[in-house]
């Protein structure tokens, strides 16, 4: 099972938005409803911001907002804050039963 | 308040075995899968295994599939990995993770910190 394709790095300025990208196949990412989306600060456990593509947790704040269309899945931050950089990494349940997780993605805030 | 602690980790040699535990508090252990993922040195996460709330549906990544056996006790409230045949890619801190909901299709919600296992000579 291959990696799910996300952009290396993302950047962007205080109050600004941006969206990072998880591209997958028709056997992930386009065959569920079921990917997610991690924050992962340095030295820290991943925490839960986005599942079933667009559902957020109680806690997380409504900047953080998820989509999909096809087999490309995305994460967007609305209002962009200091305490947003982070590592991001999607994952998706997958035809043969298992999670795939995307590269990650280094989110800076400028 | 859900908290997931590890145990397990540490040194261990190629070629050899290591048998992670986790263990669970905050929440009804058996109503929800359970998941093992992992995280190199500098790099991305990697799913390696999943167990069904009931311990009935076990799942794994090619990576790892015939070295790997998770199982779940859940009159203690504790998952288990166990590794065979080590290898210096194996090098990770194993995170134990929790899932929405009791079938493995269910994602992820909540992480321990993890427990660093180095297969080194």
């Amino acid at each position: 099972q291959s990696a799910l394709t996300q952009p290396a790095s993302v950047s962007g300025s205080p109050g600004q938005s941006i969206t990072i990208s998880c591209t997958g196949t028709s056997s992930d990412v386009g065959a569920y409803n079921y990917v997610s989306w991690f924050q992962q600060h340095p030295g820290k456990a991943p925490k839960l911001m986005i599942y079933d593509v667009s559902d957020r947790p109680s806690g997380v704040s409504n900047r953080f907002s998820g989509s999909k269309s096809g087999n490309t899945a995305s994460l967007t931050i609305s209002g962009l804050q200091a305490e947003d950089e982070a590592d991001y990494y999607c994952s998706s349940y997958t035809s043969s039963s298992n999670w795939v997780f995307g590269g990650g993605t280094k989110l800076t805030v400028l | 308040e859900v908290q997931l602690l590890e145990s397990g980790g540490g040194l261990k040699q190629p070629g050899g075995s290591l048998r992670l535990s986790c263990a669970a508090s905050g929440f009804i252990f058996n109503n929800y899968a359970m998941n093992w993922v992992r995280q190199a040195p500098g790099k991305g996460l990697e799913w390696v295994s999943g167990i069904s709330g009931s311990g009935g549906g076990t799942y794994y990544s090619d990576l790892v599939k015939g070295r790997c056996t998770i199982s779940r006790d859940n009159s203690k409230n504790t998952l288990f990995l166990q590794m065979d045949n080590l290898r210096a890619e194996d090098t990770a801190i194993y995170y134990c993770a929790k899932c929405i909901g009791t079938s493995g299709r269910r994602p992820i919600d909540f992480w321990g910190q993890g427990t660093l296992v180095t297969v080194s000579s």
